[in-house]
């Protein structure tokens, strides 16, 4: 199992620019999270699926769209780059069952800089 | 959600138990307190959770006081490898998981 993997790992985009990142998991997860991280803080959720065409907004949605098409994929669409958006994304996958989360599995986190 | 409270920072000696303490003094009844690393700029990686008894694992053990309201993760034999950011959560039904800033716990030689 590869568990979650994203794509890209850096990017550089300027400001006004429209970008994907990408998120794959293999462990057949019902439950896919996007965060965010700003430097020395915890986790913020940006939006979250809890299951394939189901998805819903987090903490800190504004900028930012998701879809869900199949169970395996959880792409992050960024539109109109600012440098606000400047953060390391992370993605994250857990089964929920039995009304509680479990435990979330975490992609290497993507690291999006906005000039 | 309920929310949680940990020291900014803590130091431990290489090869002693290191004890990282959490406050979730507002925690319902069927809320689980999950326990996260992050070491450096990775993703964070799951450690170990409970809802009422104490839990032990490979990695740690979670003691749970009788009343929820506070939890201690404990690391029997930290190494070096063990520096790293380590975040308290609460969380149960709702998916939406509040991470604070989290403990940084540095292992000294």
């Amino acid at each position: 199992n590869a568990g979650v993997t994203q794509t890209p790992k850096f990017r550089i985009l300027k400001i006004g620019q429209s970008m994907t990142l990408q998120c794959t998991q293999d462990m057949n997860h019902n439950y896919m999270y996007w965060y965010r991280q700003d430097p020395g803080m915890g986790l913020k959720l940006i939006y979250y699926s809890v299951g394939a065409g189901i998805t819903d907004k987090g903490e800190v949605p504004n900028g930012y769209n998701v879809s869900r098409s199949t169970t395996e994929d959880f792409p992050l669409r960024l539109e109109l780059a600012a440098p606000s958006q400047t953060s390391v994304y992370f993605c994250a996958s857990s089964l929920y069952s039995r009304g509680n989360t479990g435990e979330l599995f975490f992609g290497e986190g993507s690291r999006l800089t906005v000039l | 959600d309920a929310k949680t409270t940990q020291p900014t920072s803590m130091d431990c000696a290489e090869g002693r138990a290191a004890n990282l303490p959490c406050n979730h003094s507002t925690i319902s009844g069927n809320e689980y307190v999950y326990w996260y690393r992050q070491i450096h700029s990775q993703g964070p990686q799951y450690i170990i959770h409970g809802l009422k008894n104490n839990e032990t694992n490979e990695m740690a053990s979670l003691i749970i006081t009788e009343d929820r309201k506070s939890s201690t993760l404990i690391l029997p034999h930290a190494t070096l490898r063990d520096t790293a950011v380590y975040y308290c959560i609460v969380t149960g039904s709702n998916y939406q998981l509040i991470w604070g800033a989290g403990t940084k716990l540095i292992i000294k030689p």
